[in-house]
């Protein structure tokens, strides 16, 4: 167990639909991190945040958007999905901004499926 | 991009030892990152590596040339539970990009 919980575990929808996935990081953690894994795909690095801050952005879609609220806690939100959004998407928090040699923790990632 | 480069799938026999290579771009390099992770599961931590060298922890070991962008991971003794995807990621450190990009991972099958 990371100390990282992502709910819900899994998730049913129908394309154009849109879903919230929650991600609480371990205490003390500071920056949450989302990534988003299809089958073909490695691990893909969508959004970072700091300390309630935007800190680092990677191949995030538009329909895509997240914040990090003052208690720390992540909320990654997907909208008008398309059947390509089904994937497994998974949080991670680390204690820093991500520039030193603290690794990442994993959540146990929600698994998203578009019908 | 990075240009993060593993091999797909590798096999090894239990009791073995099995070296996954992992090579990148050296621009803007600072630090190497592996990861397990098993089916399903999320990946978990395994090594760190900013300086070269080899660095040793139990049965695995990682191994980084900064200059030649290249890191391998060796895993000795090897168990059936050893059979995972192990994901190289290193970091790139300048402005607008990302923290950490992982490699598409390596699949290492563990046959008796």
């Amino acid at each position: 167990d990371s100390g990282v919980t992502q709910t819900p575990k899994h998730l049913i929808t129908a394309t154009g639909q849109r879903v919230t996935l929650r991600c609480s990081p371990r205490s003390g953690d500071l920056s949450v991190y989302w990534y988003q894994q299809s089958l073909d795909q490695g691990l893909q690095f969508l959004i970072q945040y700091y300390n309630g801050e935007e800190r680092a952005k990677g191949n995030i879609l538009e329909r895509f958007s997240a914040q990090q609220f003052p208690d720390l806690h992540s909320e990654l939100n997907l909208s008008s999905l398309e059947l390509g959004d089904s994937a497994l998407y998974f949080c991670a928090s680390s204690v820093d901004s991500g520039e030193s040699s603290y690794e990442q923790y994993f959540g146990p990632g929600t698994r998203l499926t578009v019908t | 991009g990075q240009n993060i480069d593993q091999p797909t799938e590798m096999t090894a026999t239990e009791g073995a030892i099995v070296q996954i290579n992992c090579t990148y771009q050296t621009s803007g390099f600072n630090g190497l990152f592996w990861y397990q992770q098993h089916a399903g599961e999320a990946p978990t931590f395994l090594s760190y590596n900013v300086l070269d060298g080899l660095e040793e922890k139990g049965r695995f070991s990682s191994f980084l040339s900064r200059s030649k962008g290249y890191s391998y991971l060796l895993l000795k003794e090897l168990q059936m539970k050893d059979s995972a995807s192990y994901l190289c990621a290193p970091r790139f450190l300048y402005s607008g990009n990302t923290p950490l990009v992982f490699g598409k991972g390596t699949r290492l099958s563990v046959i008796a």
